[in-house]
């Protein structure tokens, strides 16, 4: 099976912009989990969707959007980008996400800068 | 609250040496304990993780990981270090009530020639 990828790569953004990335789960998994990584606030949970709905979200403000369609894939925008915002954005999916020992499958991540 | 510990920020170990790293936990209910490594630019891997049963788990790269439940602790372990296992290794856990899991900060594993 192909893993969880996500695009792009590598961006580069400025203050004020907006941003928008892209992940793909793995085959039959229904849920996607989304993570901020940065080297002093470690790994970071954003939110958790599952049959296109939300249903976790983690402390981060409006900024910081997404979704999921019906193929499971999913997205997610920030908006009105800030220099903090700069990091490596890390997509994970997993079955159903009904919690116990479900696990989670992450891609390779995308690294946002923003100057 | 649940939370997970990883109290060493960086571990150091000579090439062929075992090495540990170490994880602790708090949880209501029982626990699901996970391990995951972390190479430069890159996502993480899955390397093992805890349901029931057995308390020594093994996993992937030869890895494997000791549950205590008195201890609530879950550290990793390798019999011989290998140079290539440099990386960041990550602790998480999820009780079987609460969907989200929550990560250790990580530790650094710096395996010298």
């Amino acid at each position: 099976k192909a893993g969880v990828t996500q695009t792009p790569r590598y961006l580069i953004k400025t203050r004020g912009q907006q941003v928008t990335l892209s992940c793909s789960p793995i085959s039959g998994h229904r849920s996607v989990s989304w993570y901020q990584q940065t080297p002093g606030q470690g790994l970071q949970f954003l939110f958790e969707y599952f049959s296109e709905t939300q249903r976790n979200k983690g402390n981060f403000p409006g900024r910081f959007s997404g979704r999921q369609f019906s193929n499971s894939r999913s997205e997610m925008n920030v908006s009105t980008l800030e220099l903090g915002d700069s990091a490596l954005y890390l997509c994970a999916s997993s079955l159903d996400g009904q919690g116990g020992p479900d696990t989670q499958y992450f891609g390779p991540g995308t690294r946002l800068t923003v100057l | 609250a649940q939370s997970v510990a990883q109290p060493e920020d960086q571990v150091n170990v000579a090439e062929g040496n075992p090495l540990t790293v170490k994880c602790t936990y708090s949880v209501s209910g029982n626990p699901y304990l996970f391990w995951y490594v972390q190479y430069p630019n890159r996502g993480l891997q899955f390397l093992l993780k805890y349901i029931t049963g057995d308390n020594l788990v093994k996993g992937s790269y030869g890895f494997e990981a000791e549950f205590n439940k008195s201890q609530t602790s879950f550290h990793l372990k390798k019999p011989s270090a290998l140079v290539s296992d440099s990386a960041l290794y990550f602790c998480a856990v999820r009780s079987y009530s609460n969907y989200q899991l929550i990560w250790g900060a990580g530790t650094k594993l710096i395996i010298k020639p």
